[in-house]
């Protein structure tokens, strides 16, 4: 099992430019994560999703969009990418709920100049 | 916005030691607390699941204690290794199925 994969694992963007980022997992998991990790403010929650079809708020969702069209890929979006969305963005998954632990992604480092 | 404060920030220890740091989270509607350990360049690992007060976890040299009714939950660990340099997060299940995490403990052990 590869557990949970993420793509790309780097990339430089331009103000206003448009990108996907893309999280695989094949363990089955109901529930995926993405997270934002900035320097002293730890991880918080962008947009999550509890299955295939649905998708729901995080702390911090402005500016991004997601779509979880197969249960196995949960994907996310900037449509109009500013410097403030520069860090590091990590997907995650658990099996049935928020209750069961969460596995990470190795992460995506972005950089929006 | 719910807070989830962990301490101490950083804390440096040699070789045998053993330390505990400590999180802190709101003691109203408390649904689980998560414990990951998150090596540098790598991506966090989970390390306990809590839900119940007074839960104690183990594995290995590492434990936790919970306490829901004060809202903490204490992370030990028993002769530390180089190799448990990391940075510590724990993170409150709150309603909704969001976690919400802390800033994270950053423990340094010097051979």
């Amino acid at each position: 099992n590869a557990g949970v994969t993420q793509t790309p694992k780097f990339r430089v963007l331009k103000t206003g430019q448009s990108m996907t980022l893309l999280c695989a997992q094949d363990m089955n998991h109901e529930y995926m994560y993405w997270y934002r990790q900035d320097p002293g403010m730890g991880l918080r929650l962008i947009h999550y999703s509890v299955g295939e079809g649905t998708t729901a708020k995080g702390e911090v969702p402005d500016g991004y969009n997601v779509s979880r069209l197969k249960k196995q890929n949960f994907l996310l979006g900037l449509e109009s990418a500013a410097p403030s969305q520069t860090s590091v963005y990590f997907c995650a998954s658990t099996l049935l709920s928020s209750y069961n632990e969460q596995f990470f992604g190795p992460g995506t480092r972005l950089t929006v100049l | 916005i719910l807070n989830v404060e962990q301490s101490p920030q950083s804390l440096h220890v040699q070789e045998g030691d053993s330390t505990n740091f400590t999180c802190s989270f709101p003691s109203s509607n408390f649904y689980a607390l998560h414990w990951y350990r998150w090596e540098t360049a790598k991506s966090p690992e989970a390390l306990f699941v809590m839900t119940l007060n007074g839960d104690e976890k183990k594995k290995g040299r590492i434990s936790a204690t919970l306490n829901t009714k004060e809202g903490y939950s204490y992370l030990y660990i028993k002769g530390s290794q180089p190799e448990d340099s990391a940075t510590y997060l724990c993170a409150f299940l709150r309603a909704g199925n969001m976690l919400t995490f802390g800033g994270g403990t950053r423990l340094m052990v010097k051979p």
